[in-house]
């Protein structure tokens, strides 16, 4: 069965204090694998997509990279505004283009 | 501007009611989702439609039925409403077929069953 587990489920860093939040997946074949942002109250705001192992993407302070098993996303000297849940999702081959599967979260509190 | 919006943001309802959460999407998407989300923040995909035709219907209860007049709008409906529907749901829209696609999500709905 495909699946996504994620973790830690809640991360406290201080501000500056790199850290990396982690995705493993089982699936048959990947089409995709996102990570995603989410605030408090709002819906999830898109980060990355990556599709094939040993890729990597970078925006600002976040870096993710992407083996056959997992993924991480890499927080470098992160800031306040950093704290969210980030979700880590795969869109499995074996499902057509339509069907995306969730990870439960990381919650992330950075401290000033 | 919106590129995909909710109504309403909150839904407080009691048991047994009828109610209708609608979804417009403004991105020129051809593909949208319902997802619910959880107290622990699971998000879980219900149903997807492309092209206004259902593609993904997983194991949601009948009491649910997903409505989409055109490419840009996609309504859920939901029957004789119970405690367990509590939760947030979010509409999703994507772009193209066969290959990944990142989906952008609207604000959500949170739907509250006493």
């Amino acid at each position: 069965e495909d699946q996504v587990t994620q973790s830690p489920e809640a991360l406290r860093l201080q501000e500056g204090e790199s850290s990396s939040l982690n995705c493993s997946y089982t699936v048959s074949g990947l089409r995709g694998l996102f990570w995603y942002r989410q605030d408090p109250g709002k819906g999830p705001e898109f980060l990355f997509t990556l599709y094939s192992a040993g890729e990597e993407k970078e925006k600002e302070r976040l870096k993710a990279t992407l083996t056959k098993k997992e993924s991480f996303l890499h927080i470098t000297a992160p800031k306040p505004e950093d704290s969210a849940t980030y979700l880590c999702a795969v869109q499995p081959t074996t499902s057509g283009t339509y069907k995306y599967i969730f990870g439960t979260g990381t919650r992330l509190k950075v401290l000033a | 501007d919106t590129a995909v919006s909710q109504t309403p943001k909150y839904l407080v309802t009691q048991m047994g009611n009828d109610k209708s959460i609608k979804c417009e999407q403004n991105l020129g998407h051809d593909t949208m989702y319902w997802y619910k989300q959880d107290s622990k923040k699971f998000l879980k995909i219900m149903f997807s439609y492309n092209n206004k035709e259902l593609i993904i219907n997983e194991t949601v209860p009948n009491r649910f039925s997903p409505k989409s007049p055109d490419k840009a709008h996609l309504n859920l409906h939901i029957n004789s409403l119970e405690l367990g529907d509590s939760a947030v749901y979010f509409c999703a829209s994507s772009q193209g077929s066969g290959g990944a696609r990142e989906q952008f999500f609207g604000p959500g709905t949170r739907l509250t069953v006493l």
